[in-house]
């Protein structure tokens, strides 16, 4: 049992660039989200998902894109990136609604020169 | 939307001290309120959380408190020790979708 993972750990791309990340997890977990977190910010969601086939707009959303088309897998995807996508991603899930927890993934470091 | 603020951003104690660290939030649909902790290096590991209908949860040297009529809670460290140095983070989600996180605390004790 893996838990959440999230391919790659770091990466470093040139403005414009396109690149997808790839978070896994190996629970049956329904809920999925992605996060970005940046120094002094805390985290803030980019968007979720609450179940296979289904994603939703978080609290800063442009400039990404996202796909749950298996439910172990939450993909985000940035288009043409830019310097203030710069940071640190992590995934998390959440079993359903009776199980809270949220499970985070070990994070990727993302930087956009 | 919600609007989670966080305070001390920073916070010293002796080994052995209590810490408390507070937040409070803005929408009253909230209703899940958990507790994060964050290693250097490593993503947020829930350490405690709690629901609106509940006032207050304790678990060994962790509690947490909620006032849902302020719109705060906080959470209580008892007995602090080197190990439970970290950046903590609260947040506040309606219904398990939206999650809000405050900016977080680095807490450093003091052996």
């Amino acid at each position: 049992n893996a838990g959440v993972t999230q391919t790659p750990k770091f990466r470093v791309l040139k403005t414009g660039q396109s690149m997808t990340l790839l978070c896994a997890q190996d629970m049956n977990h329904e809920y999925m989200y992605w996060y970005r977190q940046d120094p002094g910010m805390g985290l803030r969601l980019i968007h979720y998902s609450v179940g296979e086939g289904t994603t939703a707009k978080g609290e800063v959303p442009d400039g990404y894109n996202v796909s749950r088309l298996k439910k172990q897998n939450f993909l985000l995807g940035l288009e043409s990136a830019a310097p203030s996508q710069t940071s640190v991603y992590f995934c998390a899930s959440i079993r359903d609604r009776a199980s809270y927890e949220q499970y985070f993934g070990p994070g990727t470091r993302l930087t956009v020169t | 939307g919600e609007n989670v603020e966080q305070h001390p951003s920073t916070l010293s104690v002796q080994e052995g001290d209590s810490a408390v660290i507070k937040c409070t939030y803005s929408d009253s649909a909230s209703n899940y309120f958990p507790w994060y902790k964050q290693e250097l290096g490593k993503g947020p590991q829930l350490i405690i959380d709690i629901r609106s209908n509940v006032g207050e949860k304790k678990d060994q040297r962790i509690a947490v408190t909620l006032n849902k009529t302020a719109k705060h809670f906080s959470l209580h460290i008892t007995e602090t020790q080197p190990e439970d140095s970290a950046v903590y983070f609260c947040a506040a989600s309606t219904n398990f979708n939206k999650f809000y996180f405050g900016s977080g605390t680095k807490l450093n004790v003091k052996p």
